[in-house]
Parts: C-alpha cells; structure tokens; sequence
C-alpha cells in the first residue's frame, strides 16, 4: 500500500477484555515498530520486528502485551486482560530495514494509529 | 534524567519569525536525530533527519547537531501558521528504537 495502515482506527474496550491491534506496514518494509503514545506525552518503544523476528521487545510494559509478525509482512499486538492505563493511542511504523547498513538513519514511516481506551 | 528532553513549550512566534526548537539527549551512543511533526490527533511525520555535526537545510528547516554538547534543534524560517504543531525530537542508536522527547508545542499566530 503507499503507506503504514493499522486498524482498527478506534477501539473501546472494557477492563478486563482482550484486544488485537493490527498493522499493515507499507510493502517492501522489513523492519516494523510499534510505540504507544499516553495522552499528552511522548512516544514509548514497546517492539521492534525485523522480518518475523523480534530483536527487541524491551518496551513491552508487562506479559500482558505481545505482539507477533507474520509473513514479514502484517504484525498484530495483543493486549490480553486490559487495564484502564493501557489506554493510549498505539502507533506502527516501519521502515525499509532496521538501519544496520547505513548507521541507524532508515526513516521511520507511521501509520494513523489506533485509538484505545479502555473502560 | 530522561534520554532525550524538550521543552514542552508553548513557543510563540509570529508570522514571518524564525522558531528554535531545542532538544537535548543523554545517550552519547546515538548516532541519528529525527525531527517529526505532529498535529494534533494526527501520527507523527517526518520532516528531517541529522547524523552529522553541523546544520542541514532543506527549504524552510535547518537542523543543526553538536554531539559534543548532545544538543539537537531545528529553526523553521519565515513561520507559518500551518506550521503550528508539536514537534518531536528523537535519537537514535544504530539499528534500534527511536527514543522521542515529549515533543514542543509551537503556536504561530497571524
């Protein structure tokens, strides 16, 4: 597609549920990066993909979230037993690898992210 | 200390003016520094990158890096008020996450 996609673009949930939240990175991407962002503050690091695997998934603020990614292609983060905190909007990005050749200066292209808020 | 701090602003600038958007960051391993525009509600979007000491310009933005001084900004010449946004500044070690500011809200008024 000619950019990151992620869906669903809103989601309400009630405490204690699960949720899928799923990203399309734009074709050809190999690395992909899932950052939540709380109202009114930054962006935080939870996972990072290169291909299928996850070199770091340091972000991850507890067992409650985990994310996986298929086909090097489409990437889904699960929220299992959700809590209020957890509401924030969630952004994908990707980019054309993970910046090993060329020093860490790949782009870094987001997706409209997926507005979560947990009841 | 977080890695990488902004101030949270507002700045003001009038129409026309230069704005100077200041970061600072701890990790002396980061090699690239990204500036992203973000509007409000929207994801964020990339409007330069700087790995090299010095300044880099393109159109109306100039980044400049010290690593010396772990200091990153970015002037917007001639402001407009599209430009109206928080700005989010973020460093980056080799292969690895993006580590952001919590960005500088910048107002410009007609």
């Amino acid at each position: 597609g000619a950019g990151v996609s992620q869906s669903p673009s809103n989601k309400v949930t009630e405490k204690g549920k699960d949720v899928e939240l799923r990203c399309d990175p734009i074709s050809g991407h190999t690395a992909l990066y899932w950052y939540r962002q709380s109202l009114g503050q930054g962006l935080e690091f939870l996972i990072y993909f290169q291909g299928n695997s996850a070199p770091d998934k340091s972000g991850l603020p507890s067992d409650r979230f985990s994310a996986e990614r298929t086909g090097g292609s489409v990437s889904t983060l699960t929220i299992q037993r959700t809590q209020q905190e957890d509401s924030a909007v969630y952004l994908c990005a990707s980019s054309l690898d993970g910046g090993e050749g060329r020093g860490g200066m790949e782009t870094q292209y987001f997706g409209p992210g997926t507005r979560l808020l947990v009841l | 200390q977080k890695e990488v701090e902004q101030n949270s602003g507002p700045l003001s600038v009038p129409e026309g003016a230069i704005a100077s958007l200041n970061c600072t960051y701890s990790d002396r391993g980061s090699q690239s520094f990204f500036w992203y525009r973000q509007y409000s509600g929207k994801s964020p979007e990339l409007i330069m990158f700087i790995y090299s000491n010095g300044d880099k310009e393109d159109g109306r933005f100039t980044a400049q890096l010290n690593k010396a001084s772990q200091y990153v900004s970015l002037l917007i010449r001639d402001s407009q008020p599209s430009d109206s946004a928080t700005y989010l500044c973020a460093g980056r070690r080799g292969f690895q996450k993006l580590v952001f500011g919590t960005g500088t809200r910048l107002l410009v008024s007609p």
